[in-house]
C-alpha cells in the first residue's frame, strides 16, 4: 500500500514568490494534517482536515498561507508571498480519522526561500 | 498548554551500546505518549506508543514506559545498531479525540560501527 505522497520534495524560490505543495494521503484516510518543521525542531501543526472541512487552522498564518482539500482526498498548501522565514520542511500526514492515534507522515517538502 | 521536553542531542554511540533518550512532558489529565523516528530522507514513522499510565510500548527492540508519577516516557534500547541512526521525536496527544500531537525538538542519534 502506498504511503503519504508529497511533491515536490525540494523547492527553491526567491522571496515574494508564490509556492504550492501537494499531498496525497493514504487511501481511505479521512483526516489530513499539514505540519511545519523548522530546522532542529519538532513538527508543529498548521491545519487539520476532516474530509474536506478544515477543523483546526488556528496555527495557520492566514495572511499568506492557504490550504484546500477538494473532494476530501488530496490537499494543497500555498504560500503567497513567501518570506525568508518560511524556509522549512512542510510535512503532510494522514490518519483513518481524528480519533485514530496513529498518523502516517509523508517525506516532506523542503522549502528554501532566497 | 501541553509540552514535551526531550534530551538534547546529538547522541553518538558505538554499536551494541545501551541507549537512553529522556523525555518528560507537561499535560493535564492522561495524555497518550509516542515515540516517532525519522530516518534520513524519510518521513516520521511511529516507533511505539503508550496510552495509559504504566503501559510499556515496545517495537524493534526499543521500549518506553509511561510514568505518570515522573511525567516521563524515556526511550531505551539494550543494544543499538548502525541502522538505528536517525532522529527520534517524543510526542504527546492530550485527552479527547480532537487533541493535536505535540512534539519535542528531536534527538539525533548516530551509531558508529
Amino acid at each position: 500500500e502506498a504511503g503519504v505522497v508529497q511533491s515536490p520534495r525540494y523547492k527553491i524560490i526567491e522571496k515574494k514568490q508564490p509556492v504550492a505543495f501537494w499531498c496525497n494521503p493514504i487511501s481511505g484516510h479521512n483526516t489530513l494534517y499539514w505540519y511545519l518543521q523548522n530546522l532542529g525542531q519538532g513538527p508543529e501543526l498548521l491545519i487539520r482536515y476532516e474530509n474536506e472541512e478544515a477543523v483546526d487552522d488556528s496555527q495557520l498564518p492566514k495572511d499568506r498561507f492557504s490550504a484546500e482539500r477538494l473532494k476530501g482526498v488530496d490537499s494543497t498548501l500555498k504560500i503567497q508571498p513567501a518570506e525568508l522565514g518560511d524556509s522549512a520542511v512542510y510535512l503532510c500526514a494522514s490518519s483513518l480519522d481524528v480519533a485514530d492515534a496513529e498518523q502516517f507522515f509523508g517525506p516532506g517538502t523542503r522549502l528554501t526561500v532566497l | 498548554g501541553n509540552s514535551v521536553t526531550q534530551m538534547e542531542g546529538p547522541v553518538t554511540l558505538s554499536e551494541e551500546a545501551f541507549l537512553t533518550i529522556n523525555c518528560t512532558y507537561t499535560a493535564t489529565g492522561y495524555p497518550s505518549l509516542f515515540w516517532y523516528v525519522q530516518y534520513p530522507g524519510e518521513g516520521l514513522q511511529l516507533l511505539l506508543k503508550a496510552t495509559k499510565a504504566d503501559d510499556k510500548g515496545s517495537n524493534k527492540g526499543f521500549e518506553a514506559t509511561y510514568r505518570k508519577e515522573t511525567t516521563s516516557f524515556h526511550l531505551e534500547k539494550g543494544s543499538v545498531q548502525v541502522s538505528d541512526s536517525a532522529v527520534y521525536f517524543c510526542a504527546l496527544r492530550g485527552q479527547g479525540g480532537s487533541e493535536k500531537l505535540v512534539f519535542g525538538k528531536g534527538t539525533k542519534l548516530t551509531v558508529n560501527p
